[in-house]
């Protein structure tokens, strides 16, 4: 699977939108672009994936450049229990490859 | 989605000994799997449990230290064997959907090892 980098921290107002970007210029064509978070003393939760084009879910929305080397996830109204780690992570999704690699993220920190 | 529990949620244990994390899903997975998240650190993938067989083991992972079972398509256990206190981490066991294209988590098993 393709490697990921990602800034370390970000700091974010509550109710401003919170964007996290994600480079993987390494990504090969039938990878996936997947965003997962954890939250304090929980397990990762799954957020929103996508492959070329934006998605939008009720969490969140992925945006994914052109030639796909790298992606925003945007949190469009940050809440302070969105305070997290954010891992991106690229896979090919199909049986037989469901195994995750998790690089070290970004600690978004939501501001009151 | 599919909804995981573990049992236990923390445990404070003494060198030497072993401890059994036990894994249910709530809905049938096609695939779970047991990572480890060491302190301040990323999650680490031990194993895919794999129903009914030996479970697949990442580098660095040996079945001696971390014997796995999946008896069926809801349940896996994980046993930390003979513990040192570098196995102090927190443990979590995963599961996927039907389609494979999402991985869903337990809340993590907190070991402590004096």
């Amino acid at each position: 699977d393709a490697k990921t980098t990602q800034p370390p921290s970000m700091d974010c107002a509550e109710g401003r939108a919170a964007n996290l970007p994600c480079n993987h210029s390494t990504i090969s064509g039938n990878e996936y672009v997947y965003w997962y978070r954890q939250i304090h003393s929980q397990g990762p939760q799954y957020i929103i994936h996508g492959l070329k084009n934006n998605e939008t879910n009720e969490m969140a929305s992925l945006i994914i450049t052109e030639d796909r080397k790298s992606s925003t996830l945007i949190l469009p109204h940050a809440t302070l229990r969105d305070t997290a780690v954010y891992y991106c992570i690229v896979r090919v999704a199909h049986f037989g490859n469901e195994k995750l690699t998790f690089g070290t993220g970004t600690r978004l920190t939501i501001i009151p | 989605s599919a909804v995981i529990s573990q049992k236990p949620s923390r445990d404070i244990c003494q060198r030497g000994t072993s401890l059994t994390i036990q894994c249910q899903v709530d809905s049938q997975v096609t695939m779970m799997f047991w990572y480890r998240q060491q302190p301040g650190q990323s999650l680490t993938l031990i194993a895919t449990a794999n129903q009914g067989s030996e479970a697949t083991y990442e580098s660095g992972f040996v079945i001696d230290k971390f014997p796995i079972s999946r008896p069926n398509l809801t349940f896996s256990t994980l046993t930390v064997s003979n513990m040192s206190p570098e196995d102090s981490s927190i443990y979590l066991c995963s599961g996927t959907g039907p389609l494979g294209e999402t991985q869903y988590f337990g809340p993590g098993t907190r070991l402590l090892v004096l």
